[in-house]
């Protein structure tokens, strides 16, 4: 079955770095599109970032664009984002989740159990 | 990017009610509409997708409905395990957007 497992988190200090990653299986990781998608604590869902099947292309969030980098390595059924400059607002629980079809871009079907990052000094 | 208007943001209903639920987007988005359930620290579950088709394995009593701006979420007799925040999401366009979720309670 799929299983999703993200990694990572932790408490950095504002201005820090942090990289996340997400370890797949139990479908052809290289043939479907990831999502990030994060939750503030007492908050909403915010999508964050996506990256399609072979990398080709990566979308994301105003509020991550130039901070944040979406990769992937198929060959290691593994996804990551790459956290630069935080804020105290990038607190929140990531998740990964695994894209409906197949080579598109739709939105996740199953999801990771989330990471905690904390940004605070 | 697209607002969506989630209503009401939270709810209390007794077992066997019929729970309504609705969520409004700022422009069309055809039935590009999903409902998700999250239970308290856990992760979101796909419920219905494509504003009216039921998941794999979830329960007849979720149903959705809609299509362009105005959709539904419906659970026709609520369950104690359906004690949870449910989110409509939008996925015709990136970023994808996510409705205020609405906080679901036993009386």
């Amino acid at each position: 079955q799929v299983q999703l497992v993200e990694s990572g988190g932790g408490v950095v200090q504002p201005g820090g770095s942090l990289r996340l990653s997400c370890a797949a299986s139990g479908f052809t990781f290289s043939s479907y599109g990831m999502h990030w998608v994060r939750q503030a604590p007492g908050k909403g869902l915010e999508w964050v970032a996506f990256i399609r099947y072979d990398g080709s292309n990566k979308y994301y969030a105003d509020s991550v664009k130039g901070r944040f980098t979406i990769s992937r390595d198929n060959s290691k059924n593994t996804l990551y984002l790459q956290m630069n400059s935080l804020r105290a607002e990038d607190t929140a629980v990531y998740y990964c989740a695994k894209d409906r079809v197949p080579v598109a871009a739709t939105y996740g079907d199953y999801w990771g159990q989330g990471t905690l990052v904390t940004v605070s000094s | 990017d697209i607002q969506m208007t989630q209503s009401p943001s939270s709810l209390s209903a007794s077992v066997g009610d019929r729970v309504t639920i609705t969520c409004q987007a700022s422009q069309d988005i055809s039935n590009y509409l999903n409902w998700y359930q999250q239970k308290p620290g856990k992760a979101p579950k796909l419920l219905i997708y494509d504003a009216s088709n039921l998941e794999t394995g979830v329960p007849s009593r979720f149903s959705g409905s809609g299509s362009g701006t105005d959709f539904t979420f419906t659970i026709s007799s609520l369950q104690p395990e359906d004690i949870a925040t449910y989110y409509c999401q939008q996925y015709d366009n990136l970023p994808q957007t996510f409705g205020q979720g609405t906080k679901l309670e036993i009386k």
